[in-house]
C-alpha cells in the first residue's frame, strides 16, 4: 500500500533555531513530491520537487528530494514565529486512484 | 483573486441531517478535490473530478456524494450526516502538472 511517513510529528523551537522536516514514502509511479505550509486555513504550496539532489530554496526555506532512498527534507533556517504552522509533504502519482498521497504532516511551533 | 472559494465555512449538523459543502474555482482549473483532514490522518481524498462531467471516489468516500455542476463548480453532500463525518473539509482545484490550490476549508461538526 502506498504510503507516505513524516517525522517529527510535532516540533517545538525557539526563534533563531534552524529545522528539519523529513518526508518519507513508498509510493508506486512516483511523478512528484510537494510540500505545503498550513497555518489557520489553507495549505499553501512551497516546492515541488522532481528530481534528485537539486535544492529548491525560497528565502529561509530549503527542500531536497532523494529518489534513491526515498525521503525528502524541508529545511527552515533562522526561524521566526510566523513560521509556526502544520508542514505537508505529498506524493504525486503518474496513475493509480487518485492522484496524491498526503502524509500526516509535522506540527512547528516557533517560540520568541 | 478569489481562487478557491468555499462555503459555509463553519456548520453544526444534528446526526440524519443533510447538507451540501460548495466550493467554487476562478482559476479555469480542469481537475477539482474534495478532502477531509482530521488530527494525526492528514489531508484523505473523498472524491475528485478530473474534469467537467466526470467524478472519481478517492480513499474515503462512502457516506458522501458529489457533483461536478460545471467548470467552476463542484458540491460536496451529507445525505445522512453521522458523527464520524466531523472534520475539516478542503477543496483544491489544479490544471495539468501544477500544484493544487486549496479553499479556506469548512469547518463541520456533527452532534
Amino acid at each position: 500500500e502506498d504510503k507516505v511517513v513524516q517525522s517529527p510529528l510535532s516540533l517545538v523551537v525557539h526563534e533563531g533555531d534552524t529545522v528539519t522536516l523529513n518526508c518519507s514514502y513508498e509510493v508506486t509511479n512516483f511523478r512528484s513530491l510537494l510540500w505545503y505550509k498550513q497555518e489557520k486555513k489553507a495549505p499553501t504550496f512551497l516546492f515541488m520537487l522532481t528530481s534528485s539532489g537539486i535544492e529548491k530554496k525560497s528565502g529561509r526555506l530549503s527542500s531536497i528530494l532523494d529518489k534513491k532512498e526515498l525521503f525528502s527534507i524541508l529545511n527552515i533556517t533562522a526561524t521566526q514565529t510566523g513560521d509556526s504552522a502544520i508542514y505537508l509533504c505529498a506524493v504525486e502519482r503518474t496513475s493509480g486512484t487518485y492522484k496524491y498521497i498526503f502524509g500526516t504532516g509535522t506540527r512547528l511551533k516557533v517560540l520568541a | 483573486n478569489a481562487g478557491v472559494t468555499q462555503t459555509p465555512k463553519f456548520q453544526v449538523l444534528k446526526t440524519g441531517q443533510s447538507m451540501t459543502l460548495q466550493c467554487a474555482q476562478d482559476m479555469n482549473h480542469n481537475s477539482m478535490y474534495w478532502y477531509r483532514q482530521d488530527p494525526g490522518m492528514g489531508l484523505r481524498l473523498i472524491y475528485y473530478s478530473a474534469s467537467e462531467g466526470t467524478t472519481d471516489k478517492g480513499e474515503v468516500p462512502n457516506g458522501y456524494n458529489v457533483s461536478r455542476l460545471n467548470k467552476r463548480e463542484f458540491s460536496l453532500r451529507l445525505e445522512s450526516a453521522a458523527p464520524s463525518q466531523t472534520s475539516v473539509y478542503f477543496c483544491a482545484s489544479m490544471t495539468g502538472n501544477q500544484p493544487q490550490h486549496f479553499g479556506d476549508g469548512t469547518r463541520l461538526s456533527i452532534l
